[in-house]
């Protein structure tokens, strides 16, 4: 299995500073088509996860253009430009590129 | 807009069967892949199994041939079910739709777009 690995684990954050969450794999997740098979998942406290970039770096309908993701092969890079309350949570990066799925452990963001 | 309910036994014996169903309102659940993720308590996501819209599945080794994932278009629901549970299979079980993305160059992509609200399972005699 593809390991994920993420960084920091837990991310303390100030209200309209940037931050930024780190996930490594342990193999590439770019593929001959160009594009990189690794998605970012957000859990609320209390929620069910909701996808918030897809192939790396689209973000999903709905998704405020505050975060955004980067990265190729095997370092990716989700950001947010500046954060605010409701950004806390559970972040999680998932690899597609070969079964089964995995996710890498979270990377908890709270609020200083 | 789709959305997804999950239902189940939230205890469980264990070496006994756990079946949990999707229930899919507003849309079909014809045409799409749906998925099944666990999150034990207090750990992260674990992705289980995958069905799309032509029956073929897709499952995680990790669960070593125990699961059975399905489609009833009839009742517009998809299920999981797993054999000889332990403590081990003691989680969160999310079931999601696997949203299709076609590819600009050819070829598609699929990504977890709406998750049900999840059902807790505890496995214990």
């Amino acid at each position: 299995d593809i390991v994920m690995t993420q960084s920091p684990l837990s991310l303390p954050v100030t209200p309209g500073e940037p931050a930024s969450i780190s996930c490594r794999s342990s193999q590439s997740l770019l593929r001959s088509n160009g594009y990189n098979y690794l998605d970012w998942y957000l859990q609320k406290p209390g929620q069910s996860p909701q996808v918030l970039i897809f192939l790396g770096s689209n973000r999903a309908s709905g998704v405020p253009d505050r975060f955004s993701g980067s990265g190729s092969g095997s370092d990716f890079t989700l950001k947010i430009s500046r954060v605010e309350a409701e950004d806390v949570g559970i972040y999680f990066c998932m690899q597609v590129q070969q079964a089964p799925r995995t996710f890498g452990q979270g990377t908890k963001v709270e609020i200083k | 807009q789709v959305q997804l309910q999950e239902s189940g036994p939230g205890l469980v014996k264990p070496s006994e069967t756990l079946s949990l169903t999707c229930t899919v309102s507003g849309g079909s659940i014809s045409g799409d892949y749906w998925t099944w993720v666990r999150q034990p308590p207090g750990m992260g996501l674990e992705w289980i199994a995958y069905i799309n819209y032509n029956g073929d599945t897709n499952y995680n080794p990790s669960i070593k041939s125990r699961g059975t994932i399905s489609v009833d278009t009839s009742n517009n629901q998809f299920s999981l079910r797993l054999t000889s549970v332990t403590a081990a299979d003691t989680a969160t079980y999310y079931c999601a739709r696997l949203l299709e993305w076609r590819l600009p160059r050819g070829g598609h992509y699929h990504y977890m777009d709406v998750w049900g609200r999840g059902t807790t399972v505890t496995v214990s005699s």
